[in-house]
């Protein structure tokens, strides 16, 4: 079916490990992003991706790693996870970085 | 970068109450993108203005831009149990409007 997958749903994890948060999306946009929500903060910007091989930091880009070689994926990676990194990761996709933006169902990471 | 704030943070309202949520920039926005999360869902796109002063409904919602794009409004008539849920404005990131960025939202409750 088209639309955005993320994978896993949820996850749970030991501070200091690495976790990739997967996405995928079907539509060929050429726009992806990564946000992240937590309480009080609502929606902010991780990382987003213009194109393959473009990626540029968003709001609060320390402590992720992304990286896009194929237009359709678009991994988030927490290269040594921290309790303050436990949240719910949205991936998104748009046309153009302007418009509407598709959203995944989201991941419940759990760092303990 | 560019921020938007958004008030209030949560609204309790009993069905058939009108509601409205505020969005503002200190800095002019190109575009203004409304969304709208159920709990446990993910944000899913409402409307995206674009125009000095436009205003536009869709059913029971009606979305303004301000004259000088620096302020949006949702106003929700007579609220119904199905409206529950968080709305958040979104705005572009940069100048270059690569990405979006959102408002901490705007929690709505309705008891019936």
């Amino acid at each position: 079916d088209a639309g955005i997958t993320q994978s896993p749903r949820y996850k749970i994890t030991e501070t200091g490990r690495q976790v990739t948060l997967m996405c995928h999306q079907t539509w060929s946009h050429s726009y992806m992003f990564w946000y992240r929500q937590d309480l009080g903060h609502g929606l902010r910007l991780i990382y987003y991706s213009a194109a393959a091989d473009i990626t540029d930091k968003g709001e609060v880009p320390d402590g992720y790693v992304v990286s896009r070689s194929k237009t359709e994926n678009f991994p988030l990676t927490l290269e040594s996870a921290t309790r303050s990194q436990t949240s719910v990761y949205f991936c998104a996709s748009s046309a153009t970085g302007n418009t509407e933006a598709f959203f995944g169902q989201g991941t419940r990471l759990t760092v303990v | 970068g560019q921020q938007v704030m958004q008030i209030p943070q949560y609204q309790h309202v009993q069905e058939g109450e009108d509601f409205t949520t505020y969005c503002n920039s200190s800095t002019t926005l190109s575009n203004i993108q409304w969304y709208k999360q159920r709990p446990g869902g993910h944000p899913v796109f409402l409307i995206q203005l674009v125009k000095s002063g436009e205003v536009k409904k869709q059913k029971r919602l009606t979305f303004q831009f301000g004259e000088a794009k620096k302020n949006s409004s949702l106003h929700i008539t007579a609220t119904q149990t199905t409206d529950v849920g968080t709305y958040f404005c979104a705005g572009p990131f940069n100048q270059a409007g690569t990405a979006l960025i959102f408002g901490k939202g705007t929690t709505l409750s309705v008891s019936s």
